[in-house]
């Protein structure tokens, strides 16, 4: 079956715009988390939406990020006023609820000029 | 203390050598153990969970010491496709809910032929 997608795959901005990042889960999967992952450095966590309960925001490292998740569907990631700090491979990944894997997606490698 | 932490090397190793990889953790309250690959340039995937028994899946054999906070990770016979970033992920006590897991760093090997 199809995995979780992400799009774009590649994006380049200038500081100052604002981005949105998607991310498809897999269907049926309830549970989706955002990740930041900086060149040469670990996964950094983001967000996490559980169901129709109230999404995990803790790991969001400024009021210039948000993200949306409309029932148990497609995510987006939005941040405002891009800052060349934000530049990173941004990685959505979900999972059947309570089950122990999760699933990655390719990422979108986000460049901020 | 990092919640999660390994070492990064690189380990270069030959062929058909074996290599072992540990990892520390912090929080006592984490549930949930597991080995993540993640190849260049690629998203991470699940290698194995680990459980405190111990466990093989082939060439690989991962142990947890929940006393001392500890895992590890041991690779028999290694190959060249085995040239990978080995992360440590523990689940729970951390953010992301129940399900959220925390990522080490990464440990990079590299099979030399």
């Amino acid at each position: 079956g199809a995995g979780v997608s992400q799009s774009p795959s590649n994006k380049v901005t200038e500081k100052g715009k604002d981005v949105e990042l998607r991310c498809d889960p897999i269907s049926g999967h309830t549970a989706l988390y955002w990740y930041r992952q900086r060149l040469g450095q670990g996964l950094e966590f983001l967000i996490y939406f559980q169901g129709n309960s109230a999404p995990d925001k803790s790991g969001l490292p400024s009021d210039r990020f948000s993200a949306e998740r409309t029932g148990e569907s497609v995510s987006t990631l939005t941040i405002q006023r891009t800052q060349q700090e934000d530049s990173a491979v941004y990685l959505c990944a979900s999972s059947p609820g309570r089950a122990n894997e999760q699933f990655f997606g390719p990422g979108t490698r986000l460049t901020v000029l | 203390r990092k919640e999660v932490e390994q070492d990064p090397g690189p380990f270069n190793v030959p062929e058909g050598a074996t290599v072992a990889f540990n990892c520390t953790y912090s929080n006592s309250a984490s549930q949930s153990f597991f080995w993540y690959r993640q190849d260049c340039r690629k998203e991470p995937k699940l290698l194995m969970s680990v459980y405190s028994s111990g466990n093989e899946d082939g060439r690989f054999t991962a142990q947890l010491n929940r006393a001392s906070q500890y895992i590890s990770l041991l690779i028999r016979d290694s190959k060249l496709s085995d040239s990978a970033t080995y992360l440590c992920v523990v689940k729970g006590g951390g953010r992301g809910g129940a399900d959220g897991l925390t990522f080490g760093k990464g440990t990079h090997l590299i099979i030399q032929p």
